[in-house]
């Protein structure tokens, strides 16, 4: 079975704190991807990676970044942390096929105060 | 550009069946995904169609048709452990991402 873990189910920060949200996949996959998740705004893509210390902006990656050093780590970072990044933060790998679907992690809610 | 349209919420009996829509806008169609998603846990993979007609997976079954940009989830035999958000996502476009829709919320009564 595929597994994607995230380091944390639930996290508090207060704002401007400097933020780490880590993934790690066993299957190998090439393809990684940081989703948040907002009520009524569905899965938005922040940030993919198709290979190591390759990265791609997404659709909202204004105030985040990324890193994959390794192929089966990718970690979210929000450099300063605000109250509207408060939001549950989904990781998901895939292989590098078209008709793979993705697997998700079991997600971290992230309340900014 | 890319949008997904899907009702926000729905309610079924148990033991009834329950279809579940999505239209989409899309160029580059490269297949549409649905996932199970219980509250509070992660999105699960549940039927991928790339060409039209109809995939039956035991009591869930998914459709396309690509000429109309429709797919729909069924669901039969419903079981109070079927409610849960359905999420329709397709791949397309220029860099061949997955784009979610808003999802659909089942509740199953008794």
């Amino acid at each position: 079975d595929v597994k994607v873990t995230q380091s944390s189910r639930y996290l508090v920060k207060r704002t401007g704190e400097k933020v780490f949200l880590e993934c790690v996949q066993d299957m190998d996959h090439e393809n990684m991807f940081w989703y948040r998740q907002d009520p009524g705004l569905g899965l938005r893509l922040i940030y993919f990676s198709y290979d190591v210390k390759m990265k791609e902006k997404g659709d909202i990656p204004e105030g985040y970044s990324v890193s994959r050093e390794k192929k089966e780590r990718f970690s979210l970072i929000l450099e300063s942390a605000s109250t509207n990044q408060t939001s549950m933060y989904l990781c998901a790998s895939s292989p590098g096929l078209v008709w793979e679907t993705q697997y998700f992690g079991p997600g971290t809610r992230l309340l900014v105060l | 550009g890319q949008n997904i349209d899907q009702p926000t919420e729905m309610t079924a009996t148990e033991g009834a069946i329950v279809q579940i829509n999505c239209t989409y806008q899309t160029s580059g169609f490269n297949g549409l995904f649905w996932y199970q998603q219980h509250a509070g846990e992660a999105p699960t993979f549940l039927s991928y169609n790339v060409l039209d007609g109809l995939e039956e997976k035991g009591r869930f079954s998914s459709f396309l048709s690509r000429s109309k940009g429709y797919s729909y989830l069924l669901l039969k035999e419903l079981q109070m452990k079927d409610s849960a958000s359905y999420l329709c996502a397709v791949r397309g476009g220029a860099t061949n991402k997955l784009i979610f829709g808003t999802g659909t919320l089942l509740a199953v009564q008794p």
